[in-house]
């Protein structure tokens, strides 16, 4: 089974739609992302957590909000769709220590019309 | 600002060997990651440097040289498998998130 999964994993929607992005981990990590991938410009972090309590915004926070339910899920919403954030979004979790890297979810790609 | 810069694109022959460069400004140091990434998927860790030096790791070594800001990935013995994206990434411990690269995309030609 997979370690960090996404739902769903395909998503066209309409502009003014509201979409919500869900993740689930099994890996007992604290810290969570959320990222976009647009081709030429690499993965940006959107929203992260550290903790259940705690929700920092990322460089690209506008227009999306995110809801950390328990230490395993962590959910993105988009609350009026637009088509700019079509996209490929992926979440991710690591370990609190330093040398601890990322690992990412399949990724949802989402188109927005 | 924070910036981090690596090729678009680069281009080498299967069995051969291949240097993708990293250059980085960042508020934060907390060691630097590669990733590769295949179309379409996620991406998946290859290395970790904090320290000044190489390591290496099989087929893949990476070298930092943080006074420079500078990190490389060398991948020898290139396999038609290892066409993928590479992305460079800065831990910033200041918030202990990472900054991301654009991405080099590696093709490995017969």
């Amino acid at each position: 089974d997979a370690d960090v999964t996404q739902t769903p994993r395909n998503r066209i929607t309409k502009t003014g739609k509201r979409i919500m992005l869900e993740c689930s981990q099994t890996k007992g990590h604290d810290r969570m992302y959320w990222y976009r991938q647009d081709p030429g410009l690499g993965l940006r972090l959107i929203y992260y957590s550290f903790d259940v309590k705690d929700i920092n915004k990322g460089e690209i926070s506008d227009g999306y909000s995110v809801s950390r339910q328990a230490q395993a899920k962590f959910s993105l919403s988009l609350e009026s769709a637009i088509p700019n954030q079509t996209a490929l979004y992926f979440c991710a979790t690591s370990a609190s220590a330093s040398n601890n890297e990322q690992f990412f979810g399949p990724g949802t790609r989402l188109t927005v019309l | 600002g924070q910036n981090i810069d690596q090729p678009t694109e680069m281009t080498a022959t299967e069995g051969a060997i291949v240097q993708i460069n990293c250059t980085y400004q960042t508020s934060g140091f907390n060691g630097l990651f590669w990733y590769q990434q295949h179309a379409g998927e996620a991406p998946t860790f290859l290395s970790y440097n904090v320290l000044d030096g190489l390591e290496e790791k099989g087929r893949f070594s990476s070298f930092l040289s943080r006074s420079k800001g500078y990190s490389y990935l060398l991948l020898k013995e290139l396999q038609m498998k290892d066409s993928a994206s590479y992305l460079c990434a800065v831990k910033d411990d200041s918030w202990g998130k990472f900054q991301f690269g654009a991405g080099t995309q590696v093709v490995v030609t017969p």
